[in-house]
This record gives structure tokens, C-alpha cells and sequence, in this order.
């Protein structure tokens, strides 16, 4: 059974600051890795999309990188900005299980 | 470029009552459609997901149903609502099931409060 963790569940960092926020997966036959940003009441936005194949993506301040091997993920934010606040969930896609399982999400303040 | 919308965006309903959420995506075609539900302090849930018309594959056992009567229309419904069917109910896509590895993109989300 694939079960995805993410750690820390909150962080509160002062703006400016470099992050990282990991997530692990028990099940390393995954199809891809996917991190979303989610604001309050509101949906998901993907951030970035790690194919199996993969090492890493890179957009703007963020860089995840995926290690299939020790079934780890991190997000790293460079220069972290009050507006990055939200929560941030990872997504492992599984053949097997034909479905994304989520992790919980880690709670992030970046304060002024 | 691809589009997906939810309604309605806020509902409160008696428990019995029936329930209807619709999400539509535009800009793409046969895509795999899904239905997610976070409960307050819990993580996302798959609801059902759809790979083509009138296809419905249930991920657990419950009191809603899921339908897509068109290419890109996927519908979420109850006949009688109960208490726990309270969440944040959220309409997802991705490519075509030949493309597994695909991205998935979310829709704003419903927020359902039953009484």
C-alpha cells in the first residue's frame, strides 16, 4: 500500500528565508511526483511535475527534486515571500494503485 | 488553453436532501475526470474517478455516486445526504488514460456543509 508523508506538517519562517519541505513515498514503483499549492478554502495549483525518469524541475524560486531510490521528494523555496504562504501538498502517482495518494501537507508562514 | 469549472462554489443542505455538484473542463478532449473530498484536518480523498463516458470507477464505498454523461462534464450527487458527506469537494483532470504519467489540474472547489 502506498502511503506518502510530508514533514514538517507547519513551518513558520521569516520572509527571505531558504526552505525545504520534504516528502516521502513507501512505494518506489511510482509513475510521478507532483507538488501542489493550495490557499485557503480554495483548490490545488500545481507547481511541479517530476516524471519517474527525473531528477529534478526547476520553476522560478522553486526546485523539486525526486529520489525514487529512498522514495524521498523536497521542495525546495529559494528567498522565501510572505505571498508563498499556504499549504503544500505532494502527490505520488502510482501504477499499481492507478490513482494520486496524497500526503497531508505542510502549513507554511513566511512572516514580513 | 485548458479550463475546468466547479459549481456550485458554496452549498448548505439538510441532512435527506438530495445533492448535485458539477464540474466541466474546456480546452481538451476525453480526459480522465476525478473527485477528490478533503475533510477538515484530513488529507484528500478519491472519490470516484472516470476514464471515458459513462465510466465510473468507485475508490470507496459511500453515499454519493459520480456520472459523466458527456466527454467533459463529470457529476457528483447524493440522493439523501447524511451528516459526514460535510467537505471541501474538489473536480480534478488529466491527459487521456494512454498517458498516464500526466499532470492533474484542479478545479476551484465546493465547500459543502450539511445540517
Amino acid at each position: 500500500k502506498q502511503e506518502v508523508t510530508q514533514i514538517p506538517a507547519a513551518l513558520s519562517v521569516p520572509e527571505g528565508e531558504n526552505l525545504v519541505l520534504n516528502c516521502s513515498f513507501t512505494d518506489s514503483a511510482i509513475y510521478n511526483l507532483q507538488w501542489f499549492r493550495q490557499d485557503p478554502g480554495k483548490g490545488l495549483t500545481s507547481l511541479l511535475l517530476i516524471q519517474s525518469s527525473q531528477r529534478e524541475q526547476t520553476s522560478g524560486r522553486l526546485n523539486a527534486s525526486l529520489d525514487k531510490s529512498s522514495g524521498r521528494s523536497t521542495l525546495y523555496i529559494a528567498a522565501s515571500q510572505p505571498g508563498d504562504s499556504a499549504t503544500y501538498l505532494c502527490a505520488a502517482f502510482s501504477g499499481g494503485y492507478n490513482k494520486l495518494i496524497f500526503g497531508a501537507g505542510t502549513r507554511l508562514a513566511v512572516h514580513p | 488553453s485548458q479550463t475546468i469549472h466547479q459549481w456550485p462554489a458554496t452549498l448548505v443542505q439538510p441532512v435527506g436532501s438530495p445533492l448535485s455538484l458539477e464540474c466541466t473542463v474546456e480546452g481538451t478532449s476525453n480526459p480522465n475526470l476525478y473527485w477528490y473530498r478533503q475533510a477538515a484536518g484530513r488529507g484528500l480523498q478519491l472519490l470516484f474517478y472516470s476514464v471515458g463516458i459513462g465510466q465510473i470507477s468507485s475508490e470507496v464505498p459511500q453515499n454519493l455516486s459520480a456520472s459523466r454523461p458527456q466527454d467533459r462534464q463529470f457529476i457528483l450527487s447524493s440522493k439523501k445526504l447524511l451528516l459526514s458527506d460535510s467537505g471541501f469537494y474538489l473536480c480534478a483532470w488529466s491527459e487521456e488514460a494512454g498517458a498516464m504519467t500526466g499532470e492533474l489540474f484542479f478545479g476551484e472547489g465546493s465547500r459543502l456543509t450539511v445540517l
